[in-house]
């Protein structure tokens, strides 16, 4: 069993949609959660951060850690074209030694 | 401010050949690592530094060499190139192991080994 699983897509959804990104993980000794988005050609880069469970919100982004059932989500409200990207979402026990999920390519349509 | 620097951006190498890939960051950052992302595999850490002389392995360090004898600098060596180390490779580096450091990456080395 992976340490983190996520679902590769792709995940194709008309512009405006509400997007749903999620991430599994067997670890209970992570702490640190984080979705990075990284666009074709590109290193990642960060979106979003959380400290053990609940919800942060920025912008058009939210991202929910449920410790409890060892599960992470990133919802993006209103997603346009140049969300279109692949999201990788990583969590560490928290001295930075990430580990990644494999990432799930999004498509948005105009 | 450029950021993390990896050079080159791409390039072919033979079987048995060797190649040392770097990567320059011009932040003061303390920890920088190695990855590497192999299609629908994510991100494997290679090796990481957490200072000038101090360098320790990752999760998939065969194959590989590292050292950092300045801050700014941390190359990625490979001896001997075998065609299952074909991937894109990323440094990236941070200043303090702290939540609202991110980590900054560089837009990676393509290399492929033929």
């Amino acid at each position: 069993q992976k340490e983190v699983e996520q679902d590769p897509g792709p995940l194709s959804v008309p512009e405006g949609a509400i997007v749903s990104l999620n991430c599994t993980y067997s670890n209970s000794a992570f702490q640190y959660f984080m979705w990075y988005r990284q666009y074709s050609r590109k290193g990642p880069e960060l979106l979003m951060y959380t400290y053990s469970s609940g919800n942060k919100e920025d912008g058009r982004f939210t991202a929910q850690v449920d410790k409890s059932s060892k599960y992470i989500s990133l919802f993006i409200r209103d997603s346009q074209p140049s969300d279109s990207a692949t999201y990788l979402c990583a969590m560490s026990g928290g001295f930075q030694k990430l580990v990644f999920g494999t990432g799930t390519r999004l498509l948005v349509s105009p | 401010n450029a950021g993390v620097t990896q050079t080159p951006k791409f390039r072919i190498l033979k079987i048995g050949q060797s190649m040392t890939l770097q990567c320059a960051q011009d932040m003061n950052h303390n920890y920088m690592y190695w990855y590497r992302q192999d299609p629908g595999m994510g991100l494997k850490l290679i090796y990481y530094s957490v200072g000038a002389g101090i360098t320790d392995k990752g999760e998939v360090p065969n194959g590989y060499n590292v050292s950092r004898s300045t801050t700014e600098d941390f190359p990625l060596r490979l001896e001997l190139a075998a065609p299952s180390q074909t991937s894109v490779y990323f440094c990236a580096s941070v200043d303090r192991v702290v939540l609202n450091q991110p980590q900054h990456f560089g837009d990676g080395t393509r290399l492929s080994i033929l």
